[in-house]
Order: structure tokens, then sequence, then C-alpha cells
């Protein structure tokens, strides 16, 4: 089974500052990765899939990259609202969430 | 717009059933598959599996084989998870989740959730 890394599991920053949270996978998943918002006591909400395309409706702060088993969700010009969790999903070889990365303002 | 409502919260006993719905509107419903998610409290998400709400086939998680099923009532728009025999690690809440047109594992909608809590 492909595992999923999330890192690291709390972040805190400040408004404004560029942030980026790291997903790293035991093997390739050849860019079949997603990132998932989930804000205190909601849904999650997709953000980023196919590793690097921004879901409709998503500000253009949010941007994935990455390839192979290394992704990263960036987040520039952060702002108090994207306080939340984020969790990373795979979609090559099965389905699998990482453990996520709980976002904090400082 | 795209909608899906879960049903409401449960507390049930161990080895009682509960059944949980998930009624979907501004979209037909089965053209996209519908996944279940699992999130016990203060932890992360765990897929469980997903139905073709076309065929009506479910595919289960390793981890959800048994005491756990997927149904519809597509006549409704409604998918629903059936959990039996519960246990207290079933306390969690349950997303469903939508497949998306263009890839089915990527999930592009989901419900609001369904708390269940099991306890004696």
């Amino acid at each position: 089974d492909i595992q999923m890394t999330q890192s690291p599991s709390l972040l805190s920053a400040s408004v404004g500052d560029r942030v980026t949270l790291s997903c790293k996978a035991s093997q390739s998943i050849y860019n079949s990765l997603t990132w998932y918002q989930q804000k205190l006591g909601e849904a999650p909400k997709l953000l980023i899939y196919d590793a690097n395309s921004l879901q409709t409706g998503i500000p253009s702060r949010f941007s994935g990259s990455g390839s192979g088993t290394d992704y990263t969700l960036t987040i520039s010009n952060l702002q108090p609202e994207d306080v939340a969790t984020y969790f990373c999903q795979k979609y090559y070889s099965g389905l699998t969430f990482g453990s996520g990365t709980k976002l904090e303002i400082k | 717009q795209i909608q899906l409502v879960q049903s409401g919260p449960e507390l049930k006993k161990p080895g009682e059933s509960v059944k949980i719905s998930c009624k979907a509107s501004g979209y037909t419903f089965t053209d996209y598959a519908m996944h279940w998610v699992k999130q016990a409290p203060g932890k992360g998400l765990k897929w469980m599996g997903w139905i073709n709400t076309y065929t009506g086939k479910p595919t289960y998680a390793d981890d959800f084989k048994g005491r756990f099923v997927f149904s519809l009532e597509a006549s409704a728009s409604t998918a629903n998870l059936q959990i039996s025999n519960l246990k207290n690690e079933d306390t969690a809440t349950y997303f469903c989740a939508r497949g998306a047109y263009w890839e089915r594992d990527v999930m592009d909608a989901w419900g609001q959730g369904a708390s269940v809590t099991v306890s004696s």
C-alpha cells in the first residue's frame, strides 16, 4: 500500500505570509493528488486536483505543485479565513488521505 | 446549486444498527459516484468506499468490509450508509462526497456530515 505523509502536523504563520505544506507518498503517485481544506466543524472542501489544478471558485492564492512522490500546497498572502486543517489525498492505486496539517495564525 | 444533505445526529448503543442518508440535488444523481468518508473525533479522514450510483454496485475499503453497507434510493437521489453491530469505535462523523465527473476519486462536493455516537 502507498502511504501518505504530511508535514508539518501543525503550522503557525502570520497574515500575509507565504506558507508551504508538504505531502509525500511512499512511491510515485503520478500527480494523482488532491488537497482539501477543512475548517473547524465543517465538511472538507476541494482546493486542488491533479496535483496542480485549482478547483473552480478557489482563490488564486492557493496553488499546488510537485511530481513523483513529493507534493506541495502553497498559500500565498495568508488570510485569517485560511485557518483550517489541510488534507492531501492520493487516488493512484487506491484512495488514501494524509494525516493533515493544522494551520494557525500567529 | 449542488447540495448533499445528510441526516441528523444519531445516538446508539453498542450492537445496534444505524442508517445515514445523503440526499443529492442540483445535478443528475446517477451520473456521479458517491463516496463515504469517516472522521473520528479529533482525527483525520478515512475513506470507506464508494457506490456506483448508476449500477448500484458498492466498493468497500478493506477496513469497512462486513458491517458496512452502501445502498441507493435512486428515485429519490439518495445514498445511504448502514452500519450494523455498532461498536464504540464507530463513533464518528460520516461524510458523503460526490466523485468528480472528470475523475471519480476526486471529491468535489461534500455533505455536511452525520454524527454517530455509540455509547452504552
